[in-house]
């Protein structure tokens, strides 16, 4: 069975300061990692996908399959990036467009 | 386009009431799904589609129905609502399923 765990629930910076939001897999297959986002009072959006290898709004995430993990990282955190984000895993020619989710990640910026 | 609708936004029940939850897309996506996000444990799919005509369970099932009787619109039912069931649900769609998940704006629904 594919889990998906972030282990933080809150993470609070400093704007400015590097973020790095934790995201731990397990899955048997051809995992597609995914980052969503969530701004306040806006519906859930993708952030960015592994196999894009793309950097959006200056965020970035490296799939480790060794480590089975995909962090998202900001090396400069800005207070619009307060938000939920989350991680979710797909499945490779899984019947379906299906995720699992991760818990959550609350990021808070403070000036 | 209007994207992903959802409707109602906001729905009180009392328990062993019944309702069902709006969900409709105008991208022509053949992908379609419903999830529940609940605090801690972020979101949970409850039913997809694949088109028209074909629906499968997802991770939490039970306790609710969907059809999809055409493209555009996928409702989710709930034939006797239990507090349990109190969440915020979400509908998404996407083209095929290697396309990225387009969200609806969500329905917070309270079962007392």
């Amino acid at each position: 069975a594919q889990r998906v765990t972030q282990p933080e629930k809150l993470l609070s910076v400093f704007k400015g300061a590097p973020v790095e939001l934790k995201c731990n897999y397990s899955y048997s297959g051809s995992p597609e990692l995914f980052w969503y986002v969530q701004y306040s009072r806006q519906r859930l959006q993708l952030l960015l996908r592994h196999i894009s290898r793309e950097s959006i709004k200056g965020f970035t995430a490296d799939l480790n399959k060794g480590e089975t993990s995909f962090h998202l990282k900001k090396p400069f955190a800005q207070e619009e990036d307060s938000a939920m984000y989350y991680c979710a895993l797909g499945r490779i020619k899984a019947a379906g467009n299906k995720l699992t989710f991760g818990g959550g990640t609350r990021v808070l910026v403070k000036p | 386009n209007a994207g992903v609708t959802q409707t109602p936004k906001f729905q009180v029940l009392k328990t062993g009431q019944s309702m069902t939850l709006q969900c409709a897309q105008d991208m022509n996506h053949e992908y379609m799904s419903w999830y529940r996000q609940d605090p801690g444990m972020g979101l949970r799919l409850i039913h997809y589609s694949v088109g028209a005509g074909i629906t499968d369970q997802g991770e939490v099932p039970n306790g609710y129905n969907v059809s999809r009787s055409t493209t555009e619109d996928f409702p989710l039912r709930l034939l006797s609502a239990a507090p349990s069931q109190t969440s915020v649900y979400f509908c998404a769609s996407s083209l095929t399923r290697y396309n990225e998940q387009f969200f609806g704006p969500g329905t917070r629904l309270t079962v007392l």
